[in-house]
Order: structure tokens, then sequence, then C-alpha cells
């Protein structure tokens, strides 16, 4: 597609349900990165995949946090047994490569109640 | 301290002022991404540098890897230049995540 595709957009759900956000990426792009915005917080990096390599996963807050991506092109990041502190803008990006800029998608407004 | 300090945090300007936003980091980088967030809207991506000054249109942004330093410069600045401005760092050769500053609130007053 000509950008970076998020869906839902916005996402309510009661605590302790899962919830499943998608990334459809730049045709092409190889690398995909999660971050997340927290209300009146700053960005905070999430995951980061390059192409068949291991994911970075290390901005994870926590085991309830997962993402995959599956034939190196779209993303799902879920977030199990949700909580309140949740409770957040999930932003993916998609990159040509490392010395690439980004394309950031409109993000999902997750909202934990 | 962050590894990322932008200031202003807040900047109100008049239509038409010359504008600039700072950025200092305190790691060693790879590159630097100056981006744009509107009010409720998506972030833009405006400038990855690694050296020297880049511009587009009214848009210029510098950096000094000695000092470890970046700015962002907007000449005749319009309200709808008014957004969050963000800097942020890939910190070393190998390292893809990007380490964000707060970021700087620019509203410009017609």
């Amino acid at each position: 597609g000509a950008g970076v595709s998020q869906s839902p957009s916005n996402k309510v759900t009661e605590k302790g349900k899962d919830v499943e956000l998608r990334c459809d990426p730049i045709s092409g792009h190889t690398a995909l990165y999660w971050y997340r915005q927290s209300l009146g917080q700053g960005l905070e990096f999430l995951i980061y995949f390059q192409g068949n390599s291991a994911p970075d996963k290390s901005g994870l807050p926590s085991d309830r946090f997962s993402a995959e991506r599956t034939g190196g092109s779209v993303s799902t990041l879920t977030i199990q047994r949700t909580q309140q502190e949740d409770s957040a803008v999930y932003l993916c990006a998609s990159s040509p490569g490392s010395h690439y800029g980004y394309t950031f998608g409109s993000g999902t407004r997750l909202t934990v109640v | 301290k962050n590894e990322v300090e932008q200031s202003p945090q807040n900047l109100t300007a008049q239509e038409g002022e010359f504008i600039t936003i700072n950025c200092s980091y305190s790691v060693g980088i790879s590159a630097l991404h100056w981006l744009q967030q509107h009010p409720g809207g998506g972030i833009v991506s405006l400038f990855m540098l690694s050296s020297g000054k880049k511009k587009h249109g009214r848009l210029i942004a510098t950096i000094n890897i000695q000092e470890k330093h970046s700015s962002l410069h907007i000449t005749a600045s319009h309200p709808r230049d008014s957004a969050v401005y963000i800097c942020a760092v890939i910190s070393g050769e190998g390292a893809q995540k990007l380490v964000f500053g707060q970021g700087t609130r620019l509203t410009i007053n017609p």
C-alpha cells in the first residue's frame, strides 16, 4: 500500500481481555517497529523486526506483550490480560532499512476500561 | 537524565517568526531523526541526519556530532506548523531502536 496501515484505529477493551493490533507496512520495507505513546508521555520503543532476523524484543514491558511478523510483512502485536496502564496509542513504523527514514502508521488508540 | 533532551518543551511564537528547537543527546549515535506530530494526528518523519545539514522547504535541520547537538529551524513560521516536534536518535551501530526526546510543543499564532 501507499503507507503504513494500522487497525483498528480505536479499540476499547475490558480489563483482563486480550487484544490484537495489526500493522501492514509499506510493501518492500524490511524493517518494522512497534512504539507506544502513553497519555502525556513520550514515545517508547517496544519491538523491532528486520527481515528474517530474530526480533529485538527489548522494549516489551512485560510477558503479556508479544508480537509476530508473518511472511516478513504484516505484524500483529498481542496484549494478553490487558491492564489499565496498557492504555496508549500504539504506533507502527516501517523502513526500507537501517539507513533510511521511517514511515509511521496512524496508530491504534487502545483504551482499557 | 534522559539520553535525549529537547528544549524548549513549549514554544509559542507569532506567524512569520524564525523558530529554533534544540536537541542534545548523551550517547553515541548512528543517526538522528526529527519527527512531527500534529494534535490527534500521526507522526511524520521530517529528517534523518548523520552529519551536516538538510533543508526541505522552510525546514532546516543541522547536526554537530562532536557537540552531540542538533537543531531544527523553521523559517517564516505559519500556524499550520503548530505541532509537537520530536527528536529521536539511533544509538550506535547495530542498534535499530529509536530513543526519543520528550518533544517540543510549538504553537504559532496568526
